[in-house]
């Protein structure tokens, strides 16, 4: 069974373009999630998506948008780039709801704005 | 607000036990997870503790007390290759996963 697969693995953008990340959840997995992965904050919760639907949102600027395909995979978009937003954003899929049973993670995006 | 609680980094001797510590304070509370991450890799599942107790899986057991806000996981007969971070996480009631910043853990031959 493949696991959750992630696109690009690695890319640099400078301050002031768009970035966008895509996101394939495991076969049969309805619920996608996004975090941001820093080295001073730990992984933070972006946003949740189920059945093409945004469940649940974290407390970033709007500067950071998702959204979900009806074949589950999804998209994360982050406009008008700045410095603090090089990280590791890592997405995880899992059967159901995200309360509901483990996530499994991909291997992640990692974003150098210069 | 939401906060966890972790130690930042701890050393453990391979063969020995060690207990990563968590403590929560969130908006409501609908479970808390464990998660081990290697340097360079995505976070894996460890455990779901949602009742209070203690849970065992194999070399891994994690308790939780609700009451306390509070939650270890417990690693025995170490090996180097569980030098890796252990991340708490905390389900609140917006359904919202909130996670520590994570433990490194060293171990030592």
């Amino acid at each position: 069974k493949a696991g959750v697969t992630q696109t690009p693995r690695y890319l640099i953008k400078t301050r002031g373009q768009q970035v966008t990340l895509s996101c394939s959840p495991i076969s049969g997995h309805r619920s996608v999630s996004w975090y941001q992965q820093t080295p001073g904050q730990g992984l933070q919760f972006l946003f949740e998506y189920f059945s093409e639907t945004q469940r649940n949102k974290g407390n970033f600027p709007g500067r950071f948008s998702g959204r979900q395909f009806s074949n589950s995979r999804s998209e994360m978009n982050v406009s008008t780039l700045e410095l603090g937003d090089s990280a590791l954003y890592l997405c995880a899929s899992s059967l159901d709801y995200t309360n509901t049973g483990e996530l499994f993670f991909g291997e992640g995006s990692r974003l150098t704005v210069l | 607000g939401q906060n966890i609680d972790q130690p930042t980094e701890m050393t453990a001797t391979e063969g020995a036990i060690v207990q990563i510590n968590c403590t929560y304070q969130t908006s409501g509370f609908n479970g808390l997870f464990w998660y081990q991450q290697h340097a360079g890799e995505a976070p894996t599942f460890l455990s779901y503790n949602v009742l209070d107790g203690l849970e065992e899986k194999g070399r891994f057991s994690s308790f939780l007390s609700r009451s306390k806000g509070y939650s270890y996981l417990l690693l025995k007969e170490l090996q180097m290759k569980d030098s890796a971070s252990y991340l708490c996480a905390v389900l609140n009631r917006d359904d919202k996963i909130i996670f520590g910043k994570g433990t490194r853990l060293h171990i030592l031959p």
